[in-house]
């Protein structure tokens, strides 16, 4: 499956605590992502890497931060959730020229 | 920025009948159009894509063909089958493939 993981695969937590949700690949690829999914909004990316310290921010980042420190991980965090950050989130990697994105298995958060 | 609709947001066939779903992109510089097919519980995988040089591409009973000038592009699915149940998302990228905006999604339901 791509060799990309996810975790935790699900998680409760409550408002105003910091939660991280780690991505990891087996691929050596630049290229990864983080998007949450909503019904009625599809995948809406958070923020992006393109290589080792290399982020920016994708057209939902207010709220979250990430950081990639080696090329296999990919860390999402969210510094103080909010109700409003319930969602799936998934972590994507891109072969570099494809445009093909392999989907990690998704994390289910959920923020009380 | 970019902007991709879908329609319809939901579609119900026969099985055997043909479903044909629509998105529409607003940035002209989109070069690039995948479709990814998630089914329930499943990460979103790419099923077909296409390149804004291409004007339709065909993969044995699926095909998108695209429209430059509208600035649309279409997924047909024939014969369809009950394992063609899923979410269809269309997407565009303007730097083949380095960064997508996801349309909202199509949830399609092959009845037997």
């Amino acid at each position: 499956d791509a060799g990309i993981t996810q975790s935790p695969r699900h998680k409760v937590t409550e408002t105003g605590t910091p939660v991280t949700l780690r991505c990891h690949q087996t691929e050596n690829h630049r290229y990864m992502y983080w998007y949450r999914q909503d019904p009625g909004h599809g995948l809406r990316l958070i923020h992006y890497s393109y290589g080792v310290k290399d982020t920016d921010k994708g057209e939902v980042s207010d709220g979250y931060s990430v950081s990639r420190s080696k090329t296999e991980d990919f860390l999402l965090t969210l510094e103080s959730a909010t109700s409003s950050q319930t969602s799936v989130y998934f972590c994507a990697i891109s072969p570099a020229g494809t445009g093909e994105l392999f989907f990690g298995e998704g994390s289910r958060l959920t923020v009380l | 920025g970019e902007n991709v609709e879908q329609h319809p947001s939901t579609l119900s066939v026969q099985e055997g009948d043909s479903a044909v779903i629509k998105c529409t992109y607003s940035d002209s510089a989109s070069n690039y159009f995948p479709w990814y097919k998630q089914e329930l519980g499943k990460r979103p995988q790419l099923i077909i894509d296409i390149r804004s040089n291409v004007g339709e591409k065909k993969d044995q009973r699926i095909a998108v063909t695209l429209n430059k000038t509208a600035k649309h592009f279409s997924l047909h699915i024939t014969e369809t089958q009950p394992e063609d149940s899923a979410v269809y998302f269309c997407a565009a990228s303007i730097d083949y493939g380095q960064n997508f905006v996801f349309g909202p999604g199509t949830r399609l339901s092959v009845l037997p």
